[in-house]
Formats: structure tokens, sequence, C-alpha cells
């Protein structure tokens, strides 16, 4: 069990609301990262940190945000939830060896 | 031409049968090297690292191979359980200490009985 939660695991929002995800931790490890999953793209970074409060945008970053005020937390943020951001979310968390743990998911509809 | 590219598959194969897979990369400064292993609608789960003079764990092995940029991953006498899909992830470093994780789009395997 590599200590990393997601939340909510399952959610169905309508088009125009904010969603926020949230990534919990209980390794202490220093880098973070969000990724979406979809059907022939595989797994694609959508922001990572670094540190608290030091995050830096990934490949698919447009429409989304995020904040890591405590080394276990790391938040997603859609500011206004759009059907192309219908996806699988996987948060992760990367050791000192390079190796990355993933979140179990959380799977977002948006209508 | 894509970072890191795979075949999707899928390959079926037969119970105890040897099954191989391919992942090649394009940046010739990749550094690290990893096979995960995803069920379907789970997460993605490290399955092994890919060291330079390759490894083994149980029955499976990963070879790198940095003249021609690829890694493999070869799995023996398959199990039904073996079925999924497996990602490569290959990193480089960007600069400072930042290192840029690319993942393949995955293989599918299915092993029948």
């Amino acid at each position: 069990d590599a200590g990393i939660t997601q939340s909510p695991r399952h959610k169905v929002t309508e088009t125009g609301t904010p969603v926020t995800l949230r990534c919990h931790q209980t390794e202490n490890h220093r880098y973070m990262y969000w990724y979406r999953q979809d059907p022939g793209h595989g797994l694609r970074l959508i922001h990572y940190s670094y540190g608290v409060k030091d995050t830096d945008k990934g490949e698919v970053s447009d429409g989304y945000s995020v904040s890591r005020s405590k080394t276990e937390d790391f938040l997603l943020t859609l500011e206004s939830a759009t059907s192309s951001q219908t996806s699988v979310y996987f948060c992760a968390i990367r050791d000192i060896a390079g190796e990355l743990f993933f979140g179990e998911g959380s799977r977002l509809t948006v209508l | 031409r894509k970072e890191v590219e795979q075949d999707p598959g899928p390959f079926n194969v037969p119970e105890g049968a040897t099954v191989a897979f391919n992942c090649t990369y394009s940046n010739s400064a990749s550094q690290s090297f990893f096979w995960y292993r995803q069920d379907c609608r789970k997460e993605p789960k490290l399955l092994m690292s890919v060291y330079s003079s390759g490894n083994e764990d149980g029955r499976f092995t990963a070879q790198l191979n940095r003249a021609s940029q690829y890694i493999s991953l070869l799995i023996r006498d398959s199990k039904l359980s073996d079925s999924a899909t497996y990602l490569c992830v290959v990193t480089f470093l960007l600069g400072g200490a930042t290192n840029k994780l690319i993942f393949g789009t995955g293989t599918l395997l299915a092993v029948q009985p």
C-alpha cells in the first residue's frame, strides 16, 4: 500500500460547475502528480508539484489549476468543468528511487 | 513521432506461452525506465524497473537496449492473471533536478485458458 488516497472516487457534475479533486499521501514524498487517462492517449500529465507551494504545468494543463499548501495534500481544481474533462484522474507520488505510485483514481463525468 | 511508443495489441496468447513486448523511445538522453501493469478500471502499478544490465523478477525479464532505444518485457509461462495492460515509462532530465516522465499508451495482453 503506497499510502495515497484520492477523493472523490466518482463524481458526476454539470458543465460550468467547479470541481476539486483531492490527493492525500502519508509517505511525505516531495513530488506529486496529477494525470488524466483517456482511451487512445494513455496517461497525460496535468500538473505536478515538487514541494509545498511549488507547482508546475504538465502537457495538458489548460482548464486546470492545482494547489499544495501541505506536503500531504495536492488538490486539482477544474474552475469550470467542460465535457472534454470527462476522464479518469490519477494522482501519483514519486519516491526517492524515481518510482511512481498511483492512487486508485477519480472517475469524473461532466454532463 | 511519439516520444514513447508501444504496440497497443491485443496480444492473445495461451496459458503457458512466452510473450514479449517492446517499447521504443525517441529521446536518447532518457535516463530511467519502468514497466507498469494496469488492470481494467484500476490504477497502474509498478511491475519492475529496467536496469541497463537487464533484470529478472520471477517469470518477468526486462531489458534495455540503449543503442536501438527500446526496452522490452518478457513474460514466461503466462498465467491468466497476467492479463492486463502493460505500460512503459521513460524518464529524462529536463533541467536542474526536474525529471520528465513519459508514458506509453500501453500494450494489452489477454492470456487465454
